[in-house]
């Protein structure tokens, strides 16, 4: 049980294009999604919160209007990239919760984004 | 041995050794904590938590251990595999939201 998934594994996408990640828990409603951001050899950056039908808490210095986080039902939350550049390469990696326990949180396998 | 710095730190051991790796947290008010394992390329697999009123939890192969004084945690690993290489990173649990330590390279040599 507790499986998420995330769609596409990677993408490759031009400069100035959106791209859109999505994150589903499968066999389980998420109260609540996470979405991190990990660039080679660090560790996991922690971008947004969402929660099912309120608009996502963005972590300091991640700017919003660029990550749009949409979590319209309790098993899909969708991260979308706005006019994406080289920097924002990276792998990007969602978790979701049920809330109970509030502090579990299962992972999805990923998103390699690479920007050219 | 380890190494710090910009790049990740990284620990080598022989395979049949204990390993243990280390993990420094931030927030003395943290009540969860979490041991993560990540291949490369893929997102992060849970290995062992622990609740911030032990000091030690156990589990298959894996221990944790819990200092809140020095607020440390390490990871053991008893008898490790070529299949134990990776990165693990720990994470506290900060107000329903994980915070993960920088991580630290396993390579066990055959």
């Amino acid at each position: 049980g507790a499986v998420v998934s995330q769609h596409p594994s990677w993408v490759i996408c031009k400069s100035g294009t959106s791209v859109k990640i999505e994150c589903r828990s499968l066999d389980f409603q998420a109260t609540t999604m996470f979405w991190y951001r990990q660039f080679p050899k660090q560790s996991l950056m922690l971008m947004a919160t969402s929660n099912e039908g309120s608009k996502a808490t963005y972590e300091q210095g991640v700017e919003k209007d660029k990550f749009l986080i949409n979590h319209a039902s309790l098993t899909l939350s969708t991260l979308t990239v706005t006019s994406a550049h080289p920097e924002d390469s990276s792998f990007y990696i969602c978790s979701a919760s049920s809330g109970r326990p509030s502090y579990e949180q299962y992972f999805g396998p990923g998103t390699r984004l690479t920007v050219t | 041995g380890e190494s710090v710095g910009l790049h990740l730190p990284t620990l080598s051991v022989q395979e049949g050794d204990n390993s243990i790796i280390n993990c420094a947290y931030s927030n003395s008010a943290s009540d969860y904590f979490i041991w993560y394992k990540q291949e490369s390329g893929k997102g992060p697999q849970f290995i062992i938590d622990i609740r911030s009123n032990m000091d030690k939890r156990q589990g298959q192969r894996v221990t944790v251990l819990l200092n809140k004084t020095v607020k440390h945690l390490s990871l053991q690993i008893a008898a490790t595999q070529p299949g134990d290489s990776a990165v693990y990173f720990c994470a506290e649990n900060a107000g329903g939201k994980l915070i993960f330590g920088q991580g630290t390279e396993l390579s066990v040599k055959p």
